[in-house]
């Protein structure tokens, strides 16, 4: 099962909107609506953000927003602020019974 | 409220083994799946497999096969890794993630055990 994939970078200016892009295949991204996102600061625990394409956790930023279209998968950023300068990661649960997650790409708030 | 406490930072040599602990309270710890993900240093995440708590059976991704056995102590809720014959790329924080039947994805996760191996 190969990683999903992400852009290694996005940056943007505070305020302005991002979108980090999850391409992955009919097996994983394109075989169910159950693509999750995470927030990983260096050195801390992975924090679920994104559930099932555009749902969000309670306590998470409705700046967060999801949507999927076939084997691709987004994860937009509005409002951009300089505490989101983070790393983020897909994941996609697959056809298989297994998860697979994205590479990562790391948000610089310019 | 879910605690998933992972055992501390292990130094290890080439060629030994580690085995990981992840103790889970407030859940009944049956009820949920327990999944294991690596993250080398500077790298991304990877799933490495999950372990039916109910049943006892693991299930390993495919880079995971051979040397990593996940196993569990239901008597104490807690689940372990043992990696046999480390190698260097095993260098990494390995973290345990419970998942609920048809919640597809990890809410929770342990704090993480960084495990360096290095002659």
């Amino acid at each position: 099962q190969s990683a999903l994939t992400q852009p290694a970078s996005v940056s943007g200016s505070p305020g302005q909107s991002i979108t980090i892009s999850c391409t992955g295949t009919s097996r994983d991204v394109g075989a169910y609506d159950f693509v999750s996102w995470y927030q990983q600061f260096p050195g801390e625990v992975p924090k679920l953000i994104l559930y099932e394409v555009g749902y969000r956790p309670s306590g998470i930023s409705d700046r967060f927003s999801g949507s999927k279209s076939g084997t691709t998968a987004s994860l937009t950023i509005s409002g951009l602020q300089p505490e989101d300068e983070s790393h983020y990661y897909c994941q996609a649960y697959t056809s298989g019974g297994t998860w697979v997650f994205g590479g990562g790409t790391k948000v610089t708030v310019l | 409220q879910v605690q998933l406490v992972q055992s501390g930072s292990e130094l290890k040599k080439p060629g030994a083994s580690v085995k990981i602990s992840c103790k889970a309270s407030g859940y009944t710890f049956t009820h949920y799946a327990m999944n294991w993900v690596r993250q080398a240093p500077g790298r991304g995440l990877e799933w490495m497999g999950w372990m039916n708590t109910n049943l006892g059976r693991p299930t390993y991704a495919q880079d995971f096969t051979g040397r990593f056995v996940f196993s569990l102590d239901t008597s104490v809720s807690t689940a372990y890794l043992e990696i046999t014959n480390l190698e260097a790329d095993d260098t990494a924080v390995y973290y345990c993630a419970p998942t609920y039947p048809r919640m597809y994805y990890f809410d929770y996760w342990g704090q993480g055990t960084p495990d360096t191996v290095s002659s």
